[in-house]
């Protein structure tokens, strides 16, 4: 099916520093969500996304909303060893009723 | 919050039986729920959406007699992998709506399924 373009595919980082991600489509969306992943759990919800141009932060995560509808990025300021796991945003088209459309991932690891 | 459950968490079963997994919504009610099959450092892939009391819609290439699917109630649906084969091994996840189709789906914990 149908994933969106998520990047980057991996990520090594110090402990401390900011790391941003993002999708990206060639169609539009009404809704973008970012979920977090770890081994063997299913994904939990992060951030969601309604309004083109939206910008919601939850405490040290920021994400927006492209003002294209056809994109969003998610930021993680300062980042410690548990924000470790793999991050997933999804996507919903007007004409879907509740199905998401998934990027690849970004595995994230966090060097302390 | 929205807590969603699955039940079991892992299953081990012989080739050539049936495996059903419960997905439930516990503090809201969900009249769609989703079923996700997800392989090893892959994204999660539909395979089908649960109505409640209604037949679920099956995401193209996947086996409707292979993967049945029940949605009794606003907050239980079932998956039963039928016939099961060691291909048919992988980490099975659910997810709930809590609103209709405006809100984010939220997910279960996951089924970890391996056929011998």
């Amino acid at each position: 099916g149908q994933q969106l373009n998520q990047s980057p595919q991996s990520m090594f980082i110090q402990e401390g520093e900011d790391v941003s991600m993002n999708c990206t489509s060639s169609s539009i969306f009404n809704t973008w969500l970012w979920y977090k992943q770890d081994p063997g759990e299913g994904p939990v919800l992060l951030i969601a996304l309604y309004k083109a141009g939206e910008l919601t932060s939850n405490g040290r995560l920021t994400a927006q909303f492209g003002i294209t509808r056809k994109d969003s990025f998610l930021n993680i300021s300062a980042s410690i060893p548990s924000d470790v796991g793999i991050y997933f945003c999804a996507g919903r088209r007007p004409s879907n009723t509740g199905k998401l459309i998934f990027g690849q991932g970004t595995t994230l690891q966090v060097k302390p | 919050g929205a807590v969603v459950s699955q039940h079991p968490s892992r299953v081990i079963c012989k080739s050539g039986t049936s495996v059903k997994i419960e997905c439930r919504s516990l503090d809201f009610q969900a009249t769609t729920m989703f079923w996700y099959r997800q392989f090893p450092k892959q994204s999660l892939m539909l395979m089908a959406t649960s109505n409640e009391g209604s037949k679920a819609t099956y995401e193209q290439g996947v086996e409707k007699d292979k993967f049945l699917i029940n949605h009794a109630s606003l907050t239980l649906s079932t998956l039963t992998v039928t016939s099961a084969h060691p291909e048919d091994s992988s980490f099975y996840i659910c997810s709930a709506l809590r609103e209709v189709a405006g809100g984010p789906q939220y997910f279960g914990p996951g089924t970890r399924l391996l056929v011998l």
